[in-house]
């Protein structure tokens, strides 16, 4: 079975422009969450969709948006880019639901953003 | 609020000795999940081990166990009989069962040595 796929797996944009990152999750699982990994340090949450709707936020700011579709799949849209934004973008599934605390995350091998 | 805590930069080991990656965390919330993450220098993050806080045995998942002490609010991952392919950086992280995302700890880069 495919694991969670993610693409492009390396972007390069420069400051002000767009970025949309994409994310497949593995078959049958429903959530997908999304992290910011800045070289050096633990990822940080930024999303989480289940059933296409928004379930968690992090402290992250209005530019970040995402949106999950019909099939599971999801997106990850920064808009205005800075560069600080330049890290490694993860994204992980999982089965979610209401008995989601136990079950772990599946991470796909990340999408490398760098802001020139 | 949530909060892990990895204390350890750097840790070394010998290539088949046991190492002790240390975690605590911190929570309100009484149900809760503790995990540990791989990530080797090619950036992806592997499940090793799940810890649940009403499970009252260590869990435990081939050369990985993790040492669960509630009270003292500590999920340290052992790993036995070390080898090279375990040089990687490892994450601790934690998921409260009201909330919908994972809270990771800032890692434990390890060493192996020949």
């Amino acid at each position: 079975d495919a694991g969670v796929t993610q693409s492009p797996t390396h972007l390069i944009k420069t400051r002000g422009q767009q970025v949309t990152l994409r994310c497949s999750p593995i078959s049958g699982h429903k959530s997908v969450s999304w992290y910011q990994q800045v070289l050096g340090q633990g990822p940080q949450f930024i999303f989480q969709y289940y059933e296409k709707e928004e379930r968690g936020r992090g402290n992250f700011p209005d530019r970040f948006s995402a949106r999950q579709f019909p099939n599971y799949s999801s997106e990850l849209n920064v808009n205005a880019l800075l560069l600080g934004d330049s890290a490694l973008y993860l994204c992980a599934s999982s089965l979610g639901g209401n008995r989601g605390g136990n079950q772990p995350q599946h991470f796909g091998d990340g999408t490398r953003l760098s802001i020139l | 609020a949530q909060k892990i805590t990895q204390t350890q930069p750097g840790m070394f080991v010998q290539e088949k000795e046991a190492v002790t990656l240390d975690c605590t965390y911190d929570t309100s919330d009484p149900s809760y999940g503790l995990f540990w993450y791989k990530q080797p220098s090619s950036g992806e993050m592997i499940f090793l081990i799940y810890q649940g806080s009403y499970d009252q045995q260590n869990a435990t998942e081939g050369r990985y166990s993790l040492n669960f002490q509630k009270a003292r609010k500590s999920a340290n991952l052992v790993i036995s009989a070390s080898q090279l392919g375990d040089s990687a950086m490892y994450f601790c992280a934690m998921r409260e069962t009201g909330t919908y995302k994972y809270i990771f700890g800032t890692g434990t880069r390890l060493k192996v040595l020949a």
